[in-house]
Formats: structure tokens, sequence, C-alpha cells
């Protein structure tokens, strides 16, 4: 079990690159999420998934674009990278059914914009 | 703004005192969860009490939740210099699509 498996691991973009962070897991979790921590900010959150198909906005969303087509991959998609992104973004996953337990990370993805 | 904020911001105690951190939060909640981060690593959950009770444990380890008064607190027994990590609560909101949220986080110290 590879668990929440996060690519890339570094990135570095220039200002108004796109890019996409991949966020995949083999646990067959139904609950998806991708979240920023930036210094003293804590986790916030982006855009989280119930499920294929559905998704939502969470604290965070503008700038940031995702979907969900398969239960195994949540992908987040930066439109035009802006300084104010650059950051660490987590992915996480949970067995969802309506309680989130307990939340699964992926080793996370820093990513800086120039 | 956050659905939680924790104090102390941060922390530092000598190995074998107690450390406690309190969360807040803002919302109806499911369950509230603690989570420990080491060096900017992925999360590890530690911890889940759910809005029904009032308290847990779990080896060191002692939660507390006041619906009431919307927040929590998390209890560590005898701290060892292996505790010294980023410890965050996160919730679960009641109703509709359920989101999880964290809180800013406690940085705690423990010296040897």
């Amino acid at each position: 079990n590879a668990g929440v498996t996060q690519t890339p691991k570094f990135q570095v973009l220039k200002t108004g690159q796109s890019m996409t962070l991949q966020c995949a897991q083999d646990m067959n979790h139904e609950y998806m999420s991708w979240y920023r921590q930036d210094p003293g900010m804590g986790l916030r959150l982006i855009h989280y998934s119930v499920g294929a198909g559905i998704t939502d906005q969470g604290e965070v969303p503008n700038g940031y674009n995702v979907s969900r087509s398969t239960t195994e991959d949540f992908p987040l998609r930066l439109l035009s990278a802006a300084p104010s992104q650059t950051s660490v973004y987590f992915c996480a996953s949970s067995p969802g059914g309506g309680n989130n337990e307990k939340l699964f990370f992926g080793s996370g993805t820093q990513l800086s914009v120039l | 703004s956050q659905q939680g904020e924790e104090d102390p911001q941060a922390l530092s105690i000598q190995e074998g005192e107690n450390a406690t951190m309190n969360c807040s939060y803002k919302t109806s909640i499911n369950n509230l969860q603690w989570y420990r981060q080491n060096s900017g690593r992925g999360l590890v959950h530690l911890i889940l009490i759910r809005s029904n009770e009032r308290e847990k444990h779990s080896g060191r380890l002692r939660v507390t939740l006041d619906t009431s008064k919307k927040s929590s607190s998390l209890l560590i027994t005898a701290s060892r210099a292996a505790d010294t990590a980023s410890y965050f609560c996160a919730t679960v909101n009641s109703g509709g699509y359920q989101k999880v949220t964290f809180g800013t986080g406690t940085k705690l110290q423990v010296i040897p």
C-alpha cells in the first residue's frame, strides 16, 4: 500500500506559468482534499472532494482548480501562478462516508513561484 | 479566516513535564481531531473526539471537548524529547459536505 502519493516533491515556477500538482491514493477513499501550509497560518483548505465527480471550495480556493474524475486521483491545477502561491501543499484523504474521522497525508509539494 | 485557532502558538517545556494545548473553533462540529507534524512533513493523526463526548484518552494523550464553549484541549503527560513537533486541531463540520479544516497549530519543544 503506497497510501497518498504526491508529485512532484519540489517545483519552481515563474509568475504566470501553469502547472498541476498530482495526488493519488490507493485506499479507495471517498474524501480527498488539498491544503496549503504557510508559516504561522497552519493548514488552510483549498478544495475538497467527497467522491468522484463531486468537488467543493475550501477556505482559500482562488487561483486553483480541481476535478475528480476517478476515486484514486485528485489533481490541483494552478492556472496562472503568482508569488502569493509560494507554499507547501499537502494532499490528504479519508474513507469518508460521512464522518471523516482520520485523514491520511501525502508527503507534500514545496512550490516556489518567482 | 480559519475555523480553528490554537494557543499557545509555541510552548517550551522540560522533559517529564505535561504539555497542554488549546483549540477554539467557530462552527458546529461532528468531531474534532488532533494531528502531529514533524519538521514540515505530512501530518499524522493522533486522536479523535466526537461531538457527544467530553473526554478521550489514548496512552499519554488526553483530549477534552466543550461544545458550549467551542473549545478543546490536548494534554500530553510526561513529555519526551521525541514529542517535539507541531500539533494541530482539526474539525469536521456537521451538516452538508463534511470538510476537514485545521487550526493554526502549536509548536512544542521538549527540552531533554
